[in-house]
């Protein structure tokens, strides 16, 4: 079955700063990859996707690359408010026909410093 | 469009005892995918049913089960509760079979006491 890595598992930034989490994935099977954001206490939101097809996606402040050779695909927050302090959690699944459902990673937990 | 809903939200029992929780999907989604988060396993695969049908299940024992009926809401059944069941139990709709973007709901805290 997929196996989802993520890394770093707690990141700390400046406010202002730019924060990247990377998460590597094994089945090259793999065609969707949504990244959620999950605050203390609450339900995991849906914050940006990416579909194999498609090499980088951008969302105003957040953007998702995607590198299927390498089976890794990263988000990139730029210009990090206090409120995006979360964990932060990466995920990968084969959509069409015989899903298994969303593989995630461990999860980051990103601090943003005032 | 209201969100997807989960009840109950918190939830005690003591090992032994059976547990049923359930999920309303959003309005028009017809897929509901069930989902284990604890400390250590962090977020986990249950299984997911489409049309009133299980599609797929994840690596879980037996004691772990579920059903939707014919409006879309679902139930999942943990049975023979162990200490090692509490978590939170997160549901999620999607508008159709193999439609992948995945909308959760707030969970339910199950404690096996």
């Amino acid at each position: 079955g997929e196996n989802v890595e993520q890394h770093p598992s707690t990141l700390s930034v400046q406010e202002g700063d730019s924060a990247v989490i990377k998460c590597t994935y094994s089945d090259s099977a793999s065609n969707y990859f949504p990244w959620y954001k999950q605050e203390l206490g609450k339900r995991p939101q849906l914050i940006i996707d990416i579909r194999s097809n498609v090499g980088e996606k951008k969302d105003q402040r957040i953007a998702v690359t995607l590198n299927k050779t390498a089976k890794h695909f990263s988000l990139h927050i730029t210009e990090t408010q206090p409120e995006d302090s979360a964990v932060y959690f990466c995920a990968a699944m084969y959509s069409g026909g015989g899903a298994d459902g969303l593989t995630f990673g461990k999860g980051t937990h990103l601090i943003i410093q005032p | 469009k209201a969100g997807v809903t989960q009840t109950p939200r918190y939830l005690i029992k003591t090992r032994g005892q059976q547990v049923t929780l359930s999920c309303s999907p959003i309005s028009g989604h017809r897929s509901v995918s069930w989902y284990q988060q604890t400390p250590g396993q962090g977020l986990q695969f249950l299984f997911e049913y489409f049309s009133e049908t299980q599609r797929n299940k994840g690596n879980f024992p037996g004691r772990f089960s579920g059903r939707q009926f014919s409006n879309s809401r679902s139930e999942m059944n943990v049975s023979t509760l162990e200490l090692g069941d509490s978590a939170l139990y997160l549901c999620a709709s999607s508008l159709a079979e193999y439609t992948d973007t995945q909308y959760f709901g707030p969970g339910t805290r199950l404690t096996v006491l």
